[in-house]
């Protein structure tokens, strides 16, 4: 089966500019995380959809980040204005359920650099 | 707040030795628990899993829990330079939120 797919691999913006990230999960796949990976830290959940629906976002900041879900399938994580505390790995990642009782599979990643 | 904490390293370990990576949590609701290995610039990959307290193998890899204890290790066997990456522990409550990440151990392998 595919996997999961984000784009694009890189992005490098200047602070305060919007920067907009895209996600595909593995195909049926209900659930779909995003998530925040800094350098030397282990990755930290900032959204979690169940079909097109938030089940959790209470780590996302709201006041600069934003995601959708739409149709339940694919899902954009956007940025605006971009500080440089945002440099880093954006992951994106899928389960079957949303228990995720067999863990989930990550996507490549977006790596941003904001200067 | 959830948090699971991991040795950040490095671990240096010879080649064909045991590998032995330790992870705590502070969740006693934690139902599953996670080991993902991460090469330097890639994302992270499932490993192994584990739900009941005991041992649980899979090749060279042997993942341990003790919730009494909040507890999970991984050991690897016949440590090979290509197991060389940071390991990372996440543990789940088993309801419908997502995986709480430690930070990862960075892992050396020594030829």
């Amino acid at each position: 089966e595919a996997g999961v797919a984000q784009s694009p691999r890189y992005k490098i913006i200047e602070k305060r500019q919007s920067v907009a990230f895209w996600c595909n999960p593995i195909s049926g796949h209900a659930t779909l995380y995003w998530y925040q990976q800094i350098l030397g830290q282990g990755p930290k959940l900032l959204i979690q959809f169940q079909n097109n629906g938030v089940v959790d976002d209470s780590q996302l900041p709201k006041d600069r980040f934003s995601a959708e879900r739409l149709k339940g399938v694919d899902s954009t994580l956007k940025i605006q204005p971009a500080k440089l505390e945002d440099s880093a790995v954006y992951l994106c990642a899928s389960s079957l359920d949303s228990r995720a009782r067999y863990g989930y599979t990550f996507g490549s990643g977006t790596r941003l650099t904001v200067v | 707040q959830k948090e699971v904490e991991q040795n950040s390293g490095p671990l240096s370990v010879p080649e064909g030795a045991i590998a032995s990576l330790n992870c705590t949590y502070s969740d006693r609701g934690s139902q599953s628990f996670f080991w993902y290995r991460q090469y330097s610039g890639k994302s992270p990959e499932l490993i192994m899993f584990i739900y009941s307290n005991g041992d649980k193998e899979d090749g060279r890899f042997t993942a341990q829990l003790n919730k009494a204890s909040q507890y999970v290790s991984l050991l690897i066997r016949d440590s090979q330079p290509s197991d060389s990456a940071t390991y990372l522990c996440a543990v789940n409550e088993g309801g419908a939120d997502g995986l709480t990440f430690g930070k990862g151990t960075h892992l050396i392998i020594q030829p």
